[in-house]
């Protein structure tokens, strides 16, 4: 099982339409979650931290951690073209020097 | 606020030659992490250094090293190079025990 899981895609929505991204993990005691967003060709962006269980909203991003299933997920509001990236969840396991791990990343496309 | 910033964008090696990279942090940021994208691949954790010490390193072979100056900046060293090296190297700072790291544009290394 790998440490952290997401669905590669593409995920493909609608201008307009939520999009739902995904993402597993497998240490049970991580305590910090993050979502990044990558551009072809370009460095990952930190969008969002979440660190307790339950939503947190950003404009038009919403982070969902939910510890006892071990699922954090990430929701884009009002999809635009613009969000076309690949977006990448990274875990930070458990104790004070342990690294930040993150998945393959899903590739999300926004259609017009 | 300066961002991260890295040096040299790009880097052409020929296999068996050795490699430096550099990072400077953002101003305040005493923590520096590297890591390797390699195309089609996700990002894989090489070293974290902390207030000139490592802090944790991850399953890169010795050839692979680093160090943290005074000043927070840090540089990678990558000896004996190999085609497989051949990839995006990203460097990441944060706040000491803050864990939301933000990443420099990379430096693309390839070599030949």
């Amino acid at each position: 099982q790998k440490e952290v899981e997401q669905n590669s895609g593409p995920l493909s929505v609608p201008e307009g339409a939520i999009a739902s991204l995904n993402c597993t993990y497998s240490d049970r005691g991580s305590q910090s979650f993050f979502w990044y967003r990558q551009y072809s060709g370009k460095s990952p962006e930190l969008i969002m931290s979440i660190y307790s269980n339950g939503d947190k909203e950003d404009g038009r991003f919403t982070a969902q951690l939910n510890k006892a299933s071990q699922y954090v997920s990430l929701l884009i509001r009002d999809s635009q073209p613009s969000d076309s990236a690949t977006y990448l969840c990274a875990v930070k396991g458990t104790g004070t020097a342990s690294k930040l791990t993150f998945g393959t990343g899903t590739r999300l496309q926004v259609t017009l | 606020e300066a961002g991260v910033t890295q040096s040299p964008t790009h880097l052409i090696k020929t296999r068996g030659q050795q490699a430096t990279l550099r990072c400077s942090p953002i101003s305040g940021h005493t923590s520096v992490y590297w890591y390797q994208q390699a195309l089609g691949l996700g990002l894989q954790f090489l070293l974290w250094y902390d207030e000139g010490e490592e802090r944790n390193r991850g399953n890169f072979p010795p050839r692979f090293s680093g160090r943290q100056f005074p000043n927070y900046s840090s540089e990678l060293n990558v000896n004996a190079l190999e085609l497989e090296d051949s990839a995006l190297y990203l460097c990441a700072s944060s706040l000491q025990l803050n864990y939301e790291q933000y990443f420099g544009p990379g430096t693309r290394l390839t070599v030949t």
